[in-house]
């Protein structure tokens, strides 16, 4: 069967790092997403891993480790309005995404 | 960067009447065109793919007689709610895939609201 997971909700301070973390089974894998979704707008798209390691891009990063069936998601420097859910979802044998429930991340000033 | 529309992005309508939501790719050509379905707190439900000129593929548990999808170009699909009722209020996605990449990208999304 196929199956992901991530945290429902986490809080982080402005300034901080957080890393949010995805675990997911699937039999057939074409790599990995993170989205982030603010309240009342569609997901825009922050980062995709088919290889494992580290993928850095500004302030995000996303790491991957398929023999785990792991990935997280580095938020640096927080900003308010990092303030948001982040959705990972893996692409499946069929191309088809496969989707998480999101996490909700909460920033604090 | 490949840019998706919606259209509307707000509509309000009386119980059983139907509305139609258009779904562009503006600068690109989507051989597969998602629609998605998400009431508030809860994940992406996909709700059908579509390829250009061909019948649409519906998830399990989703009415295709309900739920008109037509996917008439490579820039245009359409997702029709016929007789619409208050549970299917929702925020309805569409996404756009270019064969050759795995991206999808999201159009801005049509909040619907069915009195």
């Amino acid at each position: 069967g196929q199956n992901i997971d991530q945290p429902t909700e986490m809080t982080a301070t402005e300034g901080a790092i957080v890393q949010i973390n995805c675990t997911y089974q699937t039999s057939g894998f074409n790599g990995l997403f993170w989205y982030q979704q603010h309240a009342g707008e569609a997901p825009t798209f922050l980062s995709y891993n088919v290889l494992d390691g580290l993928e850095e891009k500004g302030r995000f990063s996303s790491f991957l480790s398929r023999s785990k069936g792991y990935s997280y998601l580095l938020l640096k420097e927080l900003q308010m309005k990092d303030s948001a859910s982040y959705l990972c979802a893996f692409l499946d044998s069929n191309y088809q995404l496969i989707w998480g429930a999101g996490t909700k991340l909460i920033i604090k000033p | 960067g490949a840019v998706v529309s919606q259209h509307p992005s707000r509509v309000i309508c009386k119980s059983g009447t139907s509305v139609k939501i258009e779904c562009r790719s503006l600068d690109f050509q989507a051989t597969t065109m998602f629609w998605y379905r998400q009431f508030p707190k809860k994940s992406l439900m996909l709700m059908a793919t579509s390829n250009e000129g061909s019948k649409a593929t519906y998830e399990q548990g989703v009415e295709k007689d309900k739920f008109l999808i037509n996917h008439a170009s490579l820039t245009l699909s359409t997702l029709t709610v016929t007789s619409a009722h208050p549970e299917d209020s929702s925020f309805y996605i569409c996404s756009a895939r270019i064969a050759e990449y795995n991206e999808q990208f999201f159009g801005p999304g049509t909040r619907l609201t069915v009195l």
